[in-house]
């Protein structure tokens, strides 16, 4: 089974914090995702990479950055974290490749971030 | 861009009788529509998909089902029971293929009342 592992359930951290949240996954995933989820608000792509070093940005990034250093770990970084940014974030991976099958996206457990 | 609406917010039903669940999507050169299935606590797991150049998709007491013409696909459950109480999310990935992430619906909370 894929796994994919998020550092932390909860998470309360104070304005102005810098924030890393962690996640990787055992499945030698070329492309791995970050999403936040808000009520009423679905899931909204924050960053994506589908590849060591390389990253895009989704359709929400402002205030976020991410990291990729090795294949299986995946990290966003709240450089200064505000009140706004209190969420659920969902990180996620997918194989990769031309075939349909490989775009399933696998999801962690979740982060619960709270910014007081 | 993809956009997706999903239809409804929430959606009460009586255990035993059927769900269904809509999404309409924005490009036409979307072909590939997964749901997942987010239980309380837990992250969201893929439970069916359906490509483009199929019109329904069944596996047991769920089912999809696609009209191209129209850009919308639906999610039907059978017999609900208990443990189908959960958030339903539907997505949709573009032809250029799933590097840059699904575009998800904002999802459909699912009770199912005893």
């Amino acid at each position: 089974d894929v796994k994919v592992t998020q550092s932390s359930r909860y998470l309360v951290k104070r304005t102005g914090e810098k924030v890393f949240l962690e996640c990787v996954q055992d499945m030698d995933h070329e492309n791995m995702f970050w999403y936040r989820q808000d009520p009423g608000l679905g899931l909204r792509l924050i960053y994506f990479s589908y590849d060591v070093k390389m990253k895009e940005k989704g359709d929400i990034p402002e205030g976020y950055s991410v990291s990729r250093e090795k294949k299986e770990r995946f990290s966003l970084i709240l450089e200064s974290a505000s009140t706004n940014q209190t969420s659920m974030y969902l990180c996620a991976s997918s194989l990769g490749g031309a075939a349909f099958s490989k775009n399933i996206q696998y999801f962690g457990a979740g982060t619960r971030l709270s910014v007081l | 861009g993809e956009n997706v609406e999903q239809h409804p917010s929430t959606l009460s039903v009586q255990e035993g009788d059927s769900a269904v669940i809509k999404c309409t999507y924005s490009d036409s050169a979307s072909n590939y529509f997964p749901w997942y299935k987010q239980e309380l606590g837990k992250g969201p797991q893929l439970i069916i998909d359906i490509r483009s150049n199929v019109g329904e998709k069944k596996d047991q007491r769920i089912a999809v089902t696609l009209n191209k013409t129209a850009k919308h696909f639906s999610l039907h459950i059978t017999e609900t029971q208990p443990e189908d109480s959960a958030v339903y999310f539907c997505a949709a990935i573009p032809s250029g293929g799933g590097a840059d992430g699904l575009t998800f619906g904002k999802g459909t909370h699912l009770i199912i009342q005893p």
